[in-house]
């Protein structure tokens, strides 16, 4: 069975540049699976960051972005601040109504 | 605004049953699929179930199928999840989501959430 596969953990410096991928354990993500990424605080529900691939959710900041690189979808922070520090989701719609969560990655500020 | 609004959750025993509502507001609910993804403590998402918006449309994760139905009344704007044989490993924060099926596959709006304790 395929998973889905995130770096558990990241660390970032404050302003720095965040790369946080989701891919496969089996094939290359592309925009056909329509990966999006979700934001979320402990103790709180998870926020819509970025959707079919690389469309931003509303209010979300434009120094979040989405893509495909190499094979596997991408979620960079730019300039990254205090209150960036959360856990990311990413998802992958796998076909017939059925999607695939990854294990989540703990961003780090610091 | 647009709101979802879990309820239900409470502590079962195993291979007991228990059904979770998510009432909708702010938005056509009739037109809209609906989700439902877990999160167990201290673990990531896991998506459970779809239902499209008609509700003739179901969708299961391998691991509740054949214990957890999902279903709605779109007279009461209401997405239900009845869960049976529920094994400790259900054991999670339960968020009905609605889910855009036919284009972005995105998931929004959220609720938030009700838990769910699996245990003797």
């Amino acid at each position: 069975q395929t998973v889905v596969t995130q770096e558990p953990s990241f660390s970032v410096s404050p302003g720095g540049t965040a790369t946080l991928t989701c891919g496969l354990t089996s094939g290359s993500v592309s925009t056909n699976y329509y990966p999006s990424w979700y934001q979320q605080t402990p103790g709180q529900a998870p926020r819509t960051l970025i959707y079919n691939t690389n469309t931003r959710s509303s209010g979300v900041p434009d120094r979040f972005s989405g893509s495909i690189l190499g094979n596997k979808a991408a979620l960079t922070i730019t300039g990254a601040q205090a209150d960036d520090e959360s856990n990311y989701h990413c998802v992958l719609y796998m076909g017939s109504g059925i999607w695939e969560f990854g294990g989540g990655t703990k961003l780090a500020v610091l | 605004d647009v709101q979802l609004v879990e309820s239900g959750g409470g502590l079962v025993e195993p291979g007991g049953s228990l059904r979770l509502s998510c009432a909708a507001s702010g938005f056509t609910f009739t037109s809209s699929a609906m989700s439902w993804v877990r999160q167990a403590p201290g673990k990531g998402l896991e998506w459970v179930s779809a239902l499209s918006g008609s509700g003739r449309s179901t969708y299961y994760a391998d691991s509740v199928k054949g214990r957890f139905t999902v279903s709605r009344d779109n007279s009461k704007n209401t997405l239900y999840l009845q869960m049976n044989s529920l094994r400790v490993d259900d054991t999670a924060v339960y968020y009905c989501a609605g889910v855009e099926m036919a284009t972005t596959r995105k998931f929004d709006p959220w609720g938030q959430g009700t838990l769910v304790t699996v245990s003797s």
